[in-house]
């Protein structure tokens, strides 16, 4: 495996289920991103983790919870969401966190669908 | 005001054609600027990188920018159907400067390009 990878890449819950969304990085990145994609809207910041620890939680709600046991594993947890909750997750990761310029590589996401 | 702005399309082009791409953006503290290509059911993958004003040749792609309008391009010559995807803008600023965060990136909204044969 190469790159940033992500599993499942369909997902489709119930709002009561329990799910998780797992990414894992082979780059020896130090760190690593959820964002949403929605249609027709920029993608967005959910959390950056920089060397397994979280740096930025934005204002995401406590239905999604990540997890970052490694530098190279990112886990979003994911209970009681809302249809509006529909998207695109993707994870990336970063070589130098907290410096400008600093690029990120993206998985190829995860379809999420919520009934 | 959103502090990135791109054109969402979609922008339909024969093969051949020169392909521009454009954002502007409000925040004067943004230093760098990216351009990241999605294709569909697929995840963005970094196609040009520039830091600060001046331009940027990669083969058929050229990234511009212009910090004193506050206005980046990308430019596609010899357009081909391999090209269509979704084309995002992004970019950063220096540390926290100018309310920008560490490690973050702002994205415009991408253009949807098509190149028909």
């Amino acid at each position: 495996e190469t790159g940033v990878t992500q599993t499942p890449r369909h997902l489709v819950m119930g709002m009561t289920n329990k799910k998780s969304l797992k990414c894992e990085q082979h780059l020896g990145h130090n760190a690593m991103y959820w964002y949403k994609q929605s249609a027709k809207k920029p993608l967005e910041l959910m959390f950056v983790y920089n060397f397994k620890e979280q740096t930025e939680n934005n204002s995401v709600p406590s239905r999604f919870s990540p997890e970052c046991p490694n530098s190279s594993h990112l886990f979003l947890h994911l209970h009681t969401l809302q249809p509006e909750d529909s998207a695109l997750y993707l994870c990336a990761s970063s070589p130098q966190p907290g410096q400008g310029g600093d690029t990120q590589y993206f998985g190829p996401g995860t379809r999420l669908t919520v009934l | 005001q959103k502090e990135v702005e791109q054109d969402p399309g979609p922008l339909s082009v024969p093969e051949g054609a020169i392909v521009s791409l454009n954002c502007t953006y409000s925040n004067s503290a943004f230093q760098y600027f990216m351009w990241y290509r999605q294709y569909s059911r697929k995840g963005p993958e970094l196609l040009m990188y520039t830091y600060s004003s001046g331009n940027k040749e990669d083969g058929r792609f050229t990234a511009q920018v212009d910090k004193s309008s506050k206005y980046i391009s990308l430019f596609i010559r010899d357009s081909q159907p391999s090209d269509s995807a979704t084309y995002l803008c992004a970019m950063s600023g220096q540390g926290n400067a100018g309310g920008t965060s560490y490690g973050k990136l702002t994205f415009g909204q991408g253009t949807i390009l098509t190149v028909h044969p």
